[in-house]
């Protein structure tokens, strides 16, 4: 069955600091996965997707097939961070989302 | 920009009381999710149309939630009787269906809290 684990329910970073976010998936085929944010009393919305490769707001995340891992990572942390971060994986063929319980990121000034 | 909207924003209610959540998706979105989101388990999906047929409900408690697409610009989910535990956010997300995943557009949300 497909499964999304993000085992940090909190993850405070000071400014500046470099910040990764974990995600593990259990998927027995090839997944698509996704980073969604959402910003305080804001929509959820797409931060980045595997396929794409692309950074966005100076985050990146690789999908690593062998520890079936998606961690997003960023360099260096601003406050306006400080967000909800939801992994996702979608099932090949269909269109139905597994969402990880999410971590919440609080960087400090 | 197109957007998903919901509505109510805001909903309190009290224990026993029939709630109906509505939601307008993209237009020319086919598939429309319908999610809960607690502190504790984070974001469940409770039901998933795709061209307005439901083809997974089995997030959703049957004896009391109910979901619908009366049309496709009209996504609507019920809860009666309600329960306090029922007290969450429950957003509404669109997308383009087709092979593969593809991104969902996620409306505010409606904050339900049931006395």
């Amino acid at each position: 069955a497909q499964r999304v684990t993000q085992p940090e329910k909190l993850l405070s970073v000071f400014k500046g600091a470099p910040v990764e976010l974990k995600c593990n998936y259990s998927y027995s085929g090839s997944p698509e996965l996704f980073w969604y944010v959402q910003y305080s009393r804001q929509r959820l919305q797409l931060l980045l997707r595997h396929i794409s490769r692309e950074s966005i707001k100076g985050f990146t995340a690789d999908l690593n097939k062998g520890e079936t891992s998606f961690h997003l990572k960023k360099p260096f942390a601003q406050e306006e961070d400080s967000a909800m971060y939801y992994c996702a994986l979608s099932a090949s063929g269909s269109n139905k989302f597994y969402f990880g319980s999410g971590t919440k990121l609080n960087v400090k000034p | 920009d197109a957007r998903v909207t919901q509505t109510p924003r805001d909903k309190v209610t009290e224990m026993g009381q029939e709630v109906t959540m509505r939601c307008q998706p993209i237009l020319g979105h086919n598939t429309v999710f319908w999610y809960r989101q607690t502190m504790m388990q984070g974001l469940e999906l409770l039901a998933y149309f795709r061209n307005r047929a439901p083809l997974d409900d089995s997030g959703m408690p049957k004896d009391r939630f109910s979901a619908e697409m009366p049309d496709a610009t009209l996504a609507t989910l019920k809860i009666q009787p309600s329960e306090p535990r029922d007290s969450a956010v429950y957003f509404c997300a669109s997308g383009l269906g087709g092979p593969g995943g593809n991104e969902q557009f996620f409306g505010p949300g409606t904050r339900l809290t049931v006395l």
